[in-house]
């Protein structure tokens, strides 16, 4: 039982590169939700999905595009990336609503020079 | 809107002495949940203790418990036995909505000190 795995943990961009950070969780959860956390911002919520084939916006949902065409995994895009988007991005999991524990993945470094 | 509030950036504490980090939210929910989550430098966020909002009760884990004052609207969390191992961010979250979705602090770094 892998838990939450993301792919890639660590990754350099240029500015204007696509990239597609890929969340997987092997605990049949319904829930999934990217964040990404900056020095002095804690987490916020990009985008979040409540089950297959839905998705929809968080607190910072600009600059990027999700997709849940499996139960299984989260997609995260970057079209275009840029500079603001240099961050530590996390992607989290829990099987339903009424405040059970959100389970995390180790995280993905991004740079974008 | 939920927001949460962790007024402190850093902590420092002696080694098997207790601390406690501050922590106040605001929601204009009535059904919410509170969270203390670590992440230490491996950069892992580690669930601490949780707080269901309708139970009056303060939530214990080993050294961690809470003081959980609902009408304050304030969460903190307590570690007792302070251990070098303690030493990490610990960020206060609420969650809300039949989506579950969590807002977290600013976060506050905890040093101990040997």
């Amino acid at each position: 039982n892998a838990g939450v795995t993301q792919t890639p943990k660590f990754r350099v961009l240029k500015t204007g590169q696509s990239m597609t950070l890929l969340c997987a969780q092997d605990m049949n959860h319904e829930y999934m939700y990217w964040y990404r956390q900056d020095p002095g911002m804690g987490l916020r919520l990009i985008h979040y999905s409540v089950g297959e084939g839905t998705t929809a916006k968080g607190e910072v949902p600009d600059g990027y595009n999700v997709s849940r065409l499996k139960k299984q995994n989260f997609l995260l895009g970057l079209e275009s990336a840029a500079p603001s988007q240099t961050s530590v991005y996390f992607c989290a999991s829990t099987p339903l609503a009424g405040g059970a524990e959100q389970y995390f993945g180790p995280g993905t470094r991004l740079t974008v020079t | 809107a939920q927001t949460v509030t962790q007024s402190q950036p850093e902590m420092s504490v002696q080694e098997a002495e207790t601390v406690t980090l501050s922590c106040t939210y605001d929601t204009s929910e009535s059904d919410y949940y509170l969270f203390w989550y670590k992440q230490p430098p491996s950069r892992q966020m580690i669930l601490v203790i949780r707080q269901e909002a309708y139970k009056q009760q303060n939530a214990t884990e080993n050294r961690f418990s809470v003081n959980f004052q609902k009408a304050a609207k304030s969460f903190s969390l307590k570690i007792s036995d302070s251990q070098l191992g303690d030493a990490a961010m610990y960020f206060c979250a609420s969650l809300t909505g039949a989506n579950s979705k969590l807002t977290f602090g600013k976060g506050i770094t905890l040093s101990v000190r040997p």
